[in-house]
């Protein structure tokens, strides 16, 4: 079956430390993954898509699979990083989005 | 550019009533969502529509119902409301056939249900 795993609710960092938000997937096929940032009371957007192979915001994930994981990464995590981070698989058949449950990053100064 | 627009942004319902939460796009995508996100448990999706005239459920369809009479417009329709759906609801859109594209949310509706 589809899922999609974040096993953080909550990570907690000081500014300047090295950020990683685990994000696991169970797929059958090729996946397509991506990173969606909730910042507070703000819309749901876009981070980053495993295809692009971007670095956004200095974030970068990379598709591990053999590890099935897509993890989020940031070397020196700022205040303004502070958001609910969802990991997100497109399932082909639907075209629809499969999210993990969340992790909520918290970045004290 | 507007893109994906819902309204209201919040509302407080009593038990028994009913309501729609309006989605509209500009973007003239085919395919629109409605998902629900609950706390700790992430987005679900609600119903899905590939285009005008055609919907589908998603994994949490009961006590719900769409339509889709315009490209532009996919209004989720609540008609008992129950406290179970409290919650935060997220319209999106996406041009499918066009390749590595996301989906576009709107800013979300909180339901209260009282």
């Amino acid at each position: 079956a589809q899922r999609v795993t974040q096993p953080e609710k909550l990570l907690s960092v000081f500014k300047g430390a090295p950020v990683e938000l685990k994000c696991n997937y169970s797929y059958s096929g090729s996946p397509e993954l991506f990173w969606y940032v909730q910042y507070s009371r703000q819309r749901l957007q876009l981070l980053l898509r495993h295809i692009s192979r971007e670095s956004i915001k200095g974030f970068t994930a990379d598709l591990n699979k053999g590890e099935t994981s897509f993890h989020l990464k940031k070397p020196f995590a700022q205040e303004e990083d502070s958001a609910m981070y969802y990991c997100a698989l497109r399932d082909y058949n639907t075209d629809k989005l499969i999210f993990g449950t969340g992790t909520r990053l918290q970045v004290f100064p | 550019n507007a893109g994906v627009t819902q309204t209201p942004k919040f509302r407080i319902l009593k038990i028994g009533q009913s309501m729609t939460l309006q989605c509209t796009q500009d973007m003239n995508h085919n395919y629109m969502y409605w998902y629900r996100q609950d706390p700790g448990m992430g987005l679900k999706l609600i119903y899905y529509s590939v285009g005008a005239g055609i919907t589908d459920k998603g994994e949490v369809p009961n006590g719900y119902n769409v339509s889709r009479s315009t490209t532009e417009d996919f209004p989720l329709r609540l008609e008992l409301a129950a406290p179970s759906q409290t919650s935060v609801y997220f319209c999106a859109s996406i041009e499918t056939g066009v390749e590595d594209q996301p989906q576009h949310f709107g800013d979300g509706t909180r339901l209260s249900i009282l």
